[in-house]
């Protein structure tokens, strides 16, 4: 079974513009989490969508936003893009919300210049 | 708010020493308690849990966990390391209100087992 898939998985952006990272959860999961790792630090929650429904939002600013597409697939998008979102993004998926085993992909790294 | 401190960021050991690597976590509700463990060039996986019951919870590949609510740690030990176990081990929280997906981690502890 494939596990949860995430492209690309590396990308470098520059500084004000906008990137766009895809997250494909394990078949029959259907809540999607996503996380920030920084290098040095553990992965810091950004987003939970359920059933297309934000469940979920950690401290991060307006620029961060993600969607829930039907076949449960998901994306995260920031905008004006600073140096300092130069980090780990983490996909994990569960089959349901309330779950408490998070599977993870192996995220996509992103470099802001 | 919730954080999660994990005491140690490098532990070096030889093979066949014993782990403890600890955590403590600031929550005052109910807890659900994790350890992640990463692998050198594979993605985060789940070690051990604990949701209720017997504070010992025993996980993969020989590792346990005790949970001291009065100290408020969920410290993992293992016995006898092995050079496998050379990884990076996360200690994670979650408030036991149906915040599944929302784990807070801790920095991370960098573990490098010599043979």
């Amino acid at each position: 079974d494939a596990g949860v898939t995430q492209s690309p998985t590396h990308l470098i952006k520059t500084r004000g513009q906008h990137v766009t990272l895809r997250c494909s959860p394990i078949s029959g999961h259907k809540s999607v989490s996503w996380y920030q790792q920084v290098l040095g630090q553990g992965p810091q929650f950004i987003f939970q969508y359920y059933e297309k429904e934000e469940r979920g939002r950690g401290n991060f600013p307006d620029r961060f936003s993600a969607r829930q597409f039907p076949n449960y697939s998901s994306e995260l998008n920031v905008n004006a893009l600073l140096l300092g979102d130069s980090a780990l993004y983490l996909c994990a998926s569960s089959p349901l919300p309330g779950e408490e085993k998070l599977f993870f992909g192996s995220g996509t790294q992103l470099s802001v210049l | 708010a919730q954080s999660v401190s994990q005491h140690n960021h490098h532990v070096i050991l030889s093979e066949a020493a014993s782990l403890e690597l600890g955590c403590n976590y600031s929550y005052g509700g109910t807890v659900n308690l994790f350890w992640y463990v990463q692998y050198p060039g594979q993605h985060l996986q789940l070690l051990l849990k604990y949701f209720s019951g017997d504070p010992l919870v025993k996980g993969i590949k020989g590792f346990e966990a005790e949970f001291i609510k009065s100290k408020f740690s969920f410290n993992l030990r293992k016995p006898s390391v092995q050079w496998s176990d050379t990884a990076e081990y996360f200690c994670a929280v979650n408030a036991g209100d149906n915040q599944g997906g929302k784990l807070i981690f801790g920095q991370g502890t960098e573990l490098s087992v010599k043979p």
